[in-house]
């Protein structure tokens, strides 16, 4: 079941904030965030796993809630570099497989 | 080696050729996965391994779709009998395990069918 992503997109000046949501209909065992710019590969940026540890970016945060079997995003004081589309990504078992969610292109503007 | 390796980066077929894509994940890496991607839409799961056993194929669209990593390091990834339906970024990425860790993703290869 494919994670849901809100919103789909964001248009932002430099120095403001963005909260990216992702939403699953089962329990997850984590979840993953990744940047993605036109005509590039995604990027890894962060995991959250089940029990709360988190591996990624200083920059950049985010929360899981296990009982809401959702996630959020956080870009604080945006720079033109954080433009792109962000993909999250849950892991609904212990196999491993990673369905990620359709994005939410991100525009950074000067 | 220092990244995720696909060859070749752009494969153009005719309609009902067989066509496989490589794959050379980062060194050490157990677990490698293969997606596929279209246009503005995020990647979508064909199938995993770890080392050289297949965990998951749940994703192949059918049976014309295979894959292989015959000695847990290098994968390929054979479609057969070709359609244009097949036309995508076919990606691979791979991660030090299955749980736990995040992925490296290679650039891709883009498939057209004519």
């Amino acid at each position: 079941q494919q994670p849901v992503q809100s919103p789909q997109a964001v248009i932002l000046r430099e120095g403001e904030d963005a909260v990216i949501n992702c939403s699953s209909s089962k329990a997850l065992y984590s979840v993953h965030w990744y940047r993605q710019k036109h005509g590039e590969a995604p990027v890894f940026l962060m995991i959250l796993l089940k029990g709360g540890e988190q591996k990624g970016h200083e920059k950049i945060s985010a929360s899981f809630n296990e009982k809401k079997q959702q996630s959020s995003l956080y870009l604080t004081a945006s720079q033109l570099s954080y433009s792109g589309t962000y993909f999250c990504g849950t892991v609904t078992s212990n196999t491993g497989k990673l369905i990620f969610g359709q994005g939410t292109t991100l525009q950074v503007k000067p | 080696g220092a990244g995720v390796s696909q060859s070749p980066r752009y494969k153009v077929t005719k309609r009902g050729q067989d066509v496989a894509l490589r794959c050379d994940p980062i060194s050490g890496h157990v677990s490698l996965y293969w997606y596929r991607q279209a246009l503005g839409q995020g990647p979508e799961f064909l199938t995993y391994f770890n080392y050289e056993a297949q965990q998951d194929k749940s994703g192949l669209p059918n049976d014309r779709f295979s894959a292989e990593r015959p000695e847990g390091s290098i994968s390929t990834l054979t479609i057969q009998r070709t359609e244009q339906r097949d036309s995508a970024m076919y990606r691979c990425a791979s991660s030090a395990r299955d749980t736990g860790y995040g992925y490296t993703f290679g650039s891709g290869t883009r498939l057209t069918v004519v």
